[in-house]
């Protein structure tokens, strides 16, 4: 079935560094969503990007869509302890038919050392 | 946060039994799902509804059924629990049909099977 690619799965950072995760999957995607998992809670949804190339930010966060749509990044400018969580990207499943089911990333699992 | 509850919040069973979990929205959303989120595999789509009494099969349904005979009610049962059914399930709703709408995820049901 149709995958996509999460890197890093962990990533540990000292709190004010930056960190990025990305996406990539080997079709082409129509658009992408962004979620974020605090520890022992429920995903929340940050963001959607649909158009080639385009760049959302929300705060500190920046978010990418790449040019041929196959991959997407989310970026954090100096991390602070509550970005602690996981990310997850999840494109809509193309193999299963429509938009209305989506296909989530492993997701990357950020830490934060004070 | 959407109105999504799901209960019961926590639960242990012995193999073999059945075990219906219930999530409930009061968001009047068409489509309601359901997934199991294991480590390493991220969030996986067990099966959806996309309207009272229809439902789909997601990508891990096997062993798992659902039924959705109210717009704010989506019930999951597992007719025989397995070792390998022990997950934290979680149970989301979108509010309109196509890409543009997030998700919104319940609190989460933690599921072990003895």
């Amino acid at each position: 079935g149709q995958q996509v690619m999460q890197i890093p799965q962990y990533q540990h950072v000292q709190e004010g560094e930056d960190f990025t995760t990305y996406c990539n999957s080997s079709t082409t995607l129509s658009n992408i969503q962004w979620y974020k998992q605090r520890p022992g809670g429920h995903p929340v949804f940050l963001i959607q990007l649909v158009k080639s190339g385009e760049v959302k930010k929300q705060k500190r966060l920046t978010f990418q869509f790449g040019e041929a749509k196959k991959n997407s990044s989310l970026h954090i400018t100096a991390t602070q302890t509550t970005d602690v969580g996981t990310y997850f990207c999840a494109p809509p499943n193309i193999t299963q038919g429509g938009s209305e089911k989506l296909v989530f990333g492993k997701g990357t699992k950020l830490t934060v050392n004070p | 946060d959407a109105g999504i509850t799901q209960s019961p919040r926590h639960k242990v069973t012995e193999t073999g039994t059945p075990v219906t979990l219930r999530c409930h929205q009061t968001e009047n959303h068409r489509y309601m799902y359901w997934y199991r989120q294991d480590p390493g595999h991220g969030l996986r789509l067990i099966h959806y509804s996309y309207g009272v009494k229809d439902t789909d099969k997601g990508e891990v349904s096997d062993g798992y059924s659902v039924s959705r005979s109210k717009t704010e009610d989506f019930l999951l049962t597992l007719e025989s629990a397995t070792s390998s059914q022990t997950s934290v399930y979680f149970c989301a709703s979108k509010g309109g049909w196509g890409a543009s709408y997030e998700q919104y995820f319940g609190p989460g049901t933690r599921l072990t099977v003895t």
